[in-house]
C-alpha cells in the first residue's frame, strides 16, 4: 500500500537533545513538508521540499532542521535550540508544486522530558 | 497574523441533521481551497477541495461552498453521522504553493 509512514509514534527526549523525526513516502511524490500542531491551534508549517536536495523554511522554522537527500525520505531534527519541543509533529507529501492536496502521515508524538 | 480562519472552535449537532463549518480567509491570492478532517493522534485525511474558479463542489454527503467576494468558504454534511465526529481543518493554498490552515473545529455528532 502506497502511504507515508512516520516513525516512531511517541518520542520522549531529554532538555537540550537533539532528536529526529523520520518520514518516509512511497508515493513518489515530489514535495514533502512538516507542519507542528499544538493543542487549539492549526497546523504551522516547519519546512518543505520541493524537489530533492532542496528545502525551504517555514513559518515556524527555528530550532529546527531537515534534509532531503532521496525522493522518498525528509527527516526532521528538533534541535535543543526549540524552545518548546513539545507537539504533534506531522509530515505530508503532495504530488508536486501544483498540486495542493497533500496527503499525511499517522504523527509522530514529542514530549520533552 | 492569520491568513486562514475558523471563528468556531466548535459545533454540536444531532445525528440525521446538516452540519456547517465556516472558514475566512484573508488573502485574495489564494486559488485553492480544502477540507480536511482528523481524529485524535492521527494524521489529517483529505476530504473535499475547490478552486477558486468554482462556488460549489459535491461529494457525496460533503458539499464544499466557496464565495469569493466575501473570502468565506463553508462545509456542509448532510445528513451528519456521529463517525463524522472529527476536527476539520480548512486550508488554503496559492497557485499550488505550501497550504495555509485554520484553527480547526471540531464536530460532535450526537446520536
Amino acid at each position: 500500500d502506497g502511504g507515508i509512514t512516520q516513525s516512531p509514534k511517541y518520542l520522549f527526549r531529554k532538555e537540550g537533545q537533539n532528536v529526529t523525526l523520520s518520514c518516509e513516502q512511497n508515493l513518489n511524490h515530489d514535495a514533502m513538508y512538516w507542519y507542528r500542531q499544538d493543542p487549539g491551534q492549526g497546523l504551522r508549517l516547519i519546512y518543505y521540499s520541493q524537489i530533492v536536495n532542496d528545502f525551504q523554511k517555514g513559518d515556524i522554522a527555528e530550532g529546527y532542521s531537515v534534509s532531503r537527500e532521496k525522493k522518498e525520505s525528509f527527516p526532521l531534527t528538533v534541535t535543543s535550540a526549540q524552545k518548546n519541543p513539545t507537539a504533534f509533529y506531522l509530515c505530508a507529501s503532495s504530488l508536486d508544486r501544483g498540486r495542493a492536496e497533500a496527503f499525511f502521515g499517522q504523527g509522530t508524538r514529542l514530549t520533552v522530558v | 497574523d492569520q491568513q486562514v480562519k475558523q471563528n468556531s472552535p466548535s459545533l454540536s449537532v444531532q445525528e440525521g441533521r446538516i452540519s456547517i463549518l465556516n472558514c475566512d480567509y484573508t488573502n485574495s491570492m489564494f486559488d485553492y481551497f480544502l477540507w480536511y478532517k482528523k481524529y485524535p493522534a492521527e494524521g489529517p485525511t483529505f476530504l473535499i477541495s475547490i478552486s477558486s474558479i468554482k462556488d460549489k463542489n459535491e461529494d457525496g454527503r460533503f458539499t464544499v461552498f466557496l464565495n469569493k467576494s466575501a473570502k468565506h468558504l463553508s462545509l456542509h454534511i448532510v445528513p451528519s453521522q456521529p463517525g463524522d465526529s472529527a476536527v476539520y481543518f480548512c486550508a488554503a493554498s496559492e497557485l499550488g504553493n505550501k497550504l495555509v490552515f485554520g484553527a480547526g473545529t471540531i464536530l460532535r455528532v450526537k446520536s
